[in-house]
């Protein structure tokens, strides 16, 4: 398996437009997230989804933010519209399951920036 | 959710055992302690997990004592490479890991 796999790598837009992240969750896990890392902040869970149902959405920052799976292969997070501080990495990861003792699988990332 | 501290950064020479502990005091009964290191411009990557006792991998070495209130890293031999980022979770049946700031890992060489 290729593992996580996210687009854009990088995306570079103007305040106030829209952007989409994608996100490819390794084959046979059933739980995926997004997380967003900046230096100030570290690493913040926004959204969790199991079983293509989001679970949690409570780290979603605001309504400019929604994300949806419509199927077990595929996610998005939006951003409309995008502002300069939601600069930042965001990170899908999967995992098998959401119990303890398994491990979640990071893409490289999405690096956004806002001007 | 059960928080972690652990050291904000540390040095050590290339050869040289690392240790990182980490504190969980508040950890619940079904909690697991997972650690993750992150490169930059990289997602984190899962080194290790464990229960309670020590549990070893081809990579590294995780101690965990009987009260489980902390659980040390162990790195054997590091070399530049390990150069990274070391994050230690605690999560238990839930989704929920509350991720801090990591450990800054810089090996000289």
């Amino acid at each position: 398996d290729a593992g996580v796999i996210q687009s854009p790598r990088h995306e570079v837009t103007e305040m106030g437009q829209e952007v989409t992240l994608r996100c490819k969750p390794i084959s046979g896990h059933n739980s995926l997230f997004w997380y967003r890392q900046t230096m100030m902040r570290g690493l913040e869970l926004l959204i969790y989804f199991n079983n293509n149902v989001p679970i949690d959405d409570s780290g979603m920052p605001e309504d400019r933010f929604s994300a949806k799976m419509p199927n077990a292969s595929f996610s998005t997070l939006k951003i409309q519209p995008s502002e300069p501080r939601d600069s930042a990495v965001y990170f899908c990861a999967s995992r098998i399951k959401a119990g303890s003792g398994t491990e979640a699988f990071f893409g490289q990332g999405t690096r956004l920036t806002v001007v | 959710l059960a928080k972690t501290t652990q050291p904000i950064s540390m040095d050590s020479y290339e050869g040289q055992e690392v240790n990182i502990t980490c504190s969980h005091n508040n950890i619940a009964t079904n909690d697991y302690i997972t650690w993750y290191q992150q490169f930059p411009s990289q997602g984190p990557r899962f080194i290790i997990q464990g229960y309670k006792t020590k549990v070893t991998n081809e990579v590294a070495s995780l101690f965990i004592p009987a009260d489980r209130k902390s659980s040390t890293l162990s790195l054997p031999r590091v070399s530049l490479s390990d150069t990274a980022v070391y994050y230690c979770l605690v999560g238990g049946s839930n989704y929920q890991l509350i991720w801090g700031a990591g450990t800054k890992l810089i090996i000289k060489p």
